[in-house]
C-alpha cells in the first residue's frame, strides 16, 4: 500500500506559479501518480496522471523524477478559483488500486 | 450524462438506526467505491466494487455492508448508526481499477 505524504498547506498569490511535491517512497513499479483537486463540499476531480518524467496537459504538469519516490504537482499563473485541497494518489492499474489511499492532502490558498 | 449520483444528499439517523446510501454511474463503468470524508480530513476509502458482482474492503469498512447490485448501482448500508459514522460519503467510479475516479456529489451524514 503506498503511503503518500504532502504539505498541510501552501499559500500563493494569484498569477504566481504553485509547485505541490508528494513523497510517496514505497512507490511499487506498476503504481501510476494521480492528482485530484477537491472543493468544499464537493467531491474530488481528476486534474492529471502520470507514470514517470514530466506530463501536461491544459491546467497543470506532473514532474516525476526518475526514481520515482515523489511527484510535483505544478500550477502555472494560479487564480482565485485554484484555491482548493490536493490530494495525491498512488495506485496500480487493474491490480490492487482499490487499497490506494488519499492522505490528507494540500490546502492551496491563493491570495490577490 | 449525469455523471455519478448519490441519494439522499442529506440525512440525519438517530443512533442505532439503519439506512442505505444509494450510488448510481452511467458512464458504463466497471469499477465502484465508497469513501467516507471527515471534517478536515482526507477520504477513506470503506469498500469498492472492482467489478460487477464483487465487493472487497478497503481502509475503514468496519459497520458498513455494500452490495453491488448491477453494473450501474453500489449501495452503502448502515445497519446500525454511530455517531462516529458522521461524515461525508462520496461515491466514485472508474473504468476499471485504478483508473480515473469520478466522483458524486457527496452524501452529508449526522447521526445523533
Amino acid at each position: 500500500l503506498a503511503k503518500t505524504t504532502q504539505p498541510i498547506s501552501m499559500d500563493s498569490y494569484e498569477g504566481q506559479e504553485v509547485n505541490i511535491t508528494c513523497s510517496h517512497n514505497n512507490i511499487a513499479t506498476n503504481d501510476y501518480i494521480t492528482w485530484y483537486q477537491q472543493f468544499p463540499s464537493q467531491g474530488p476531480r481528476f486534474i492529471i496522471q502520470g507514470y514517470k518524467t514530466k506530463v501536461t496537459n491544459e491546467v497543470a504538469s506532473l514532474f516525476i523524477p526518475a526514481d520515482r519516490k515523489s511527484s510535483t504537482l505544478s500550477l502555472p499563473r494560479v487564480s482565485l478559483s485554484d484555491t482548493a485541497v490536493y490530494y495525491c494518489l498512488v495506485g496500480g492499474l487493474n491490480t490492487n488500486a482499490g487499497k490506494s489511499t488519499f492522505g490528507d492532502g494540500t490546502t492551496l490558498t491563493v491570495k490577490p | 450524462n449525469a455523471g455519478v449520483t448519490q441519494t439522499p444528499k442529506f440525512q440525519v439517523l438517530k443512533t442505532g438506526q439503519s439506512m442505505t446510501l444509494q450510488c448510481a454511474q452511467d458512464m458504463n463503468h466497471n469499477s465502484m467505491y465508497w469513501y467516507r470524508q471527515d471534517p478536515g480530513m482526507g477520504l477513506r476509502l470503506i469498500y469498492y466494487s472492482a467489478s460487477e458482482g464483487t465487493t472487497d474492503k478497503g481502509e475503514v469498512p468496519n459497520g458498513y455492508n455494500v452490495s453491488r447490485l448491477n453494473k450501474r448501482e453500489f449501495s452503502l448500508r448502515l445497519e446500525s448508526a454511530a455517531p462516529s459514522q458522521t461524515s461525508v460519503y462520496f461515491c466514485a467510479s472508474s473504468v476499471d481499477r485504478g483508473e480515473t475516479q469520478y466522483f458524486g456529489p457527496g452524501t452529508r451524514l449526522l447521526v445523533l
